[in-house]
């Protein structure tokens, strides 16, 4: 089956500009998660999702990083008037957990989006 | 708060010979534990976890990995390393102190240790 997916895998922004990045989860995956990997570190958690509601985004950096999952599948992180410190690889992962179990279902991962801000 | 801790930045081995890549880790709680591995330009493939029960863990490619909760230490091991088995690897945490609290459901990284198998 269709892992998770990331578009676009490259982007390429001027600082300033706003950008949008995808996450299709795998089907039926009811949590979803965010992180950002900086070039030579260890992937870092920003957000996270149970279905549509997000019940973390302790790790979201600032007020300019915005993430949504209103139907509960498909996820977009936003970055707003983009600095040249968001640029890393953003990666998408989900797993099956439901809220309330022992969650230990592995986390599967998308390829991620490398950001580059000018 | 959860932290993990990968001493190498680089592990050398000759092709044939045993690996370890080594984690150590720090929770509050029970800890939920990973490897994950990334090749170039993709995504992180999970390898095996430990979750209770057996310490030795066995996964994917052939890799295993033994949990000791006294050294609070996951290392990661191969009995024949593989040139294809040269790249990136990274150890990671998860505190299982509540179910219900959702903000631990993250996983807390390392910052990778780097395998090179030389043929």
């Amino acid at each position: 089956g269709a892992g998770v997916s990331q578009s676009p895998r490259y982007k390429v922004a001027k600082r300033g500009q706003d950008v949008a990045l995808r996450c299709d989860p795998i089907s039926g995956h009811v949590s979803l998660f965010w992180y950002q990997q900086a070039l030579g570190q260890g992937p870092e958690f920003l957000t996270y999702f149970q279905n549509e509601a997000q019940l973390d985004k302790s790790g979201l950096p600032s007020d300019r990083f915005f993430a949504e999952r209103p139907e509960g599948s498909v996820s977009t992180l936003k970055i707003q008037r983009t600095q040249q410190e968001d640029s890393a690889v953003y990666l998408c992962a989900s797993s099956l957990a439901n809220l309330g179990t022992r969650d230990y279902n592995e986390q599967f991962f998308g390829p991620g989006t490398r950001l580059t801000v000018l | 708060a959860q932290s993990v801790a990968q001493p190498e930045d680089q592990v050398n081995v000759a092709e044939g010979n045993p690996l370890t890549v080594k984690c150590t880790y720090s929770v509050s709680g029970n800890p939920y534990l990973f490897w994950y591995v990334q090749y170039p330009n993709r995504g992180l493939q999970f390898l095996l976890k430990y979750i209770t029960g057996d310490n030795l863990v066995k996964g994917s490619y052939g890799f295993e990995a033994e949990f000791n909760k006294s050294q609070t230490s996951f290392h990661l091991k191969k009995p024949s390393a593989l040139v294809s088995d040269s790249a990136l690897y990274f150890c990671a945490v998860r505190d299982y102190s509540s179910p219900r609290d959702t903000g631990r459901r993250a996983l807390t990284f390392g910052s990778g240790t780097r395998l090179q198998v030389q043929p």
